[in-house]
């Protein structure tokens, strides 16, 4: 079956230091990926997308990589800070017949403490 | 633009009761999708539109579950009669397209409660 699995439900990073969070899947053959952050009590919001064909994406102090053959993705923030503490969802899409379906991960909670 | 917006925020509700979540997207997306979310299974995409139509309800759980998208500004989801399991956390997001990689633009989410 489908699966997407974020490597840990909690992460806590020292400030300063680089924020690793891991997405990976099985039985996907997307052809992009995504991730969101999502504060307590707001709906996601979307950061970065990477395409298939793509092995490394920036934004600011984010930056996305893409292994398809490992069928993993790396989400980096540099220098973190304590207002980067939140969930990160990575997402998948799921063509299926033409029918494109966005499916989430359950998502890492980050908590960069100061 | 104002964001995508759900109505209400929190709902409460008795178990049997009829539900109506509402939704307006976001001007010139042409795509709207339903997803719930809950601590144990995370967010699930329930049901999505592209101009108005419905493609895909593959993920509306039951019969007691309904979607609507009457015109390109409002979508309604609604829950007829509610059971204490479909307490949730519903968003609305919309988006530009599918397939050439859009994010999408979540809204608030309507918190519901069935007792």
């Amino acid at each position: 079956s489908q699966k997407i699995e974020q490597n840990s439900e909690a992460l806590n990073i020292q400030e300063g230091k680089t924020a690793t969070l891991t997405c990976n899947y099985t039985n996907y053959s997307p052809a992009y990926l995504q991730w969101y952050r999502q504060d307590p009590g707001r709906g996601p919001v979307f950061l970065l997308l990477i395409r298939e064909n793509e092995k490394e994406k920036r934004k600011e102090r984010l930056k996305v990589t893409f292994d398809t053959t490992l069928k993993q993705s790396l989400f980096h923030i540099t220098a973190s800070q304590p207002a980067d503490s939140a969930t990160y969802l990575c997402a998948l899409d799921a063509l299926n017949f033409g029918n494109e379906k966005l499916t989430f991960g359950t998502g890492t909670r980050l908590t960069i403490i100061p | 633009d104002a964001g995508v917006i759900q109505s209400p925020r929190h709902e409460v509700t008795e178990m049997g009761q009829e539900v109506t979540l509402r939704c307006k997207p976001i001007s010139g997306h042409d795509y709207l999708f339903w997803y719930r979310q809950t601590m144990m299974r995370g967010l699930e995409l329930l049901i999505y539109f592209n101009n108005n139509v419905p493609i895909d309800d593959s993920g509306m759980p039951e019969d007691r579950f309904s979607a609507k998208m009457p015109n390109a500004s409002f979508s309604t989801l609604k829950i007829q009669p509610s059971e204490p399991r479909d307490s949730a956390v519903y968003f609305c997001a919309s988006s530009l397209g599918t397939g050439v990689g859009y994010g999408y633009t979540f809204g608030s989410g309507t918190r519901l409660t069935v007792v």
